[in-house]
C-alpha cells in the first residue's frame, strides 16, 4: 500500500537555525498538508497546498514557515529561524481530493529545538 | 465555529470490557467524520470514516446528526487497542476543505 514518507525522522537543531522537513506524498495525490503535534497536545493544522500554491494556512503558519514542491515529488516545510516552541512532531499528509476524502499521514518528523 | 470535542483525555478499561470513546462536533454544514489511531509515536492511521460504515479491528462508530456525535465503540477491548484515538472532521469552509482534530483520548486497556 502506498505511503507518505518523511525525512528526517528526528532532527535536533539550535534555536535560530533553518530547518527543512521533507515529504514524499502518495504519487497520485494532488493535495498536500502539514500538521504539527506538540508533545502531549492535539494535532494542529498548519497549511494545505494544491497546484503549487498554498490553499489555506493557520495562524501558526507565520512568516517563519514556508512550503514548496521543488521537483514534483518532494513537498517541503521550511522553518526559517527556529524557536524553542517549534519543537514538535511534524506530520505531512496527502489526499487525492479536497472533497472530504481521507488524508494519509506520514510517520512524522520529530523536531527538537535546543 | 468548527470544533471537535473529545471530553476524555484518558480512558482506562480492562481487557474484554466494552469501550466507548466520545466525540462531539460542531459544524454548520455536513461534515465527514473520521477516527484516527496513533500507536506509541507512530503515524496517525485512519481507523474509520463515517461514510463507509465499516467495522475495523472490531471498532464501529455511528454518526448521530441530532446529537452531533460520532462515538467510537468496541464491545470487547484488547490490550493491543491501547493507543491515542483522534476524532476528526472534514468540512468545507471558505471554498476549501480542511481537517480539524479533537484533542485525543488515550485508551489504556489493562490486563
Amino acid at each position: 500500500e502506498p505511503e507518505v514518507t518523511q525525512t528526517p525522522s528526528h532532527q535536533v537543531t539550535q534555536m535560530g537555525q533553518e530547518v527543512i522537513l521533507r515529504c514524499v506524498p502518495i504519487s497520485n495525490h494532488l493535495y498536500f498538508y502539514w500538521y504539527r503535534q506538540i508533545l502531549g497536545q492535539k494535532v494542529e493544522f498548519l497549511v494545505s497546498f494544491y497546484n503549487n500554491e498554498i490553499s489555506e494556512k493557520s495562524e501558526i503558519f507565520d512568516d517563519q514557515f514556508s512550503v514548496e514542491r521543488p521537483d514534483g515529488s518532494n513537498f517541503t516545510l521550511k522553518i526559517r529561524s527556529t524557536k524553542l516552541e517549534d519543537s514538535a512532531m511534524y506530520f505531512c499528509a496527502s489526499s487525492d481530493s479536497f472533497s472530504g476524502n481521507t488524508i494519509y499521514f506520514g510517520e512524522g518528523s520529530w523536531l527538537t529545538v535546543v | 465555529a468548527q470544533r471537535v470535542t473529545q471530553p476524555e483525555k484518558l480512558l482506562s478499561v480492562f481487557k474484554g470490557a466494552p469501550v466507548e470513546l466520545k466525540c462531539n462536533y460542531s459544524y454548520s454544514g455536513s461534515p465527514e467524520l473520521f477516527w484516527y489511531v496513533q500507536y506509541s509515536r507512530q503515524r496517525l492511521q485512519l481507523l474509520l470514516r463515517h461514510i463507509s460504515r465499516e467495522s475495523i479491528k472490531g471498532f464501529t462508530a455511528d454518526l448521530n446528526k441530532g446529537e452531533t456525535s460520532f462515538h467510537l465503540k468496541k464491545p470487547f477491548a484488547q490490550e493491543e487497542d491501547s493507543a491515542m484515538y483522534y476524532c476528526a472532521l472534514s468540512g468545507k469552509e471558505s471554498g476549501t476543505y480542511k481537517y480539524i482534530f479533537g484533542t485525543g483520548t488515550r485508551l489504556k486497556v489493562l490486563a
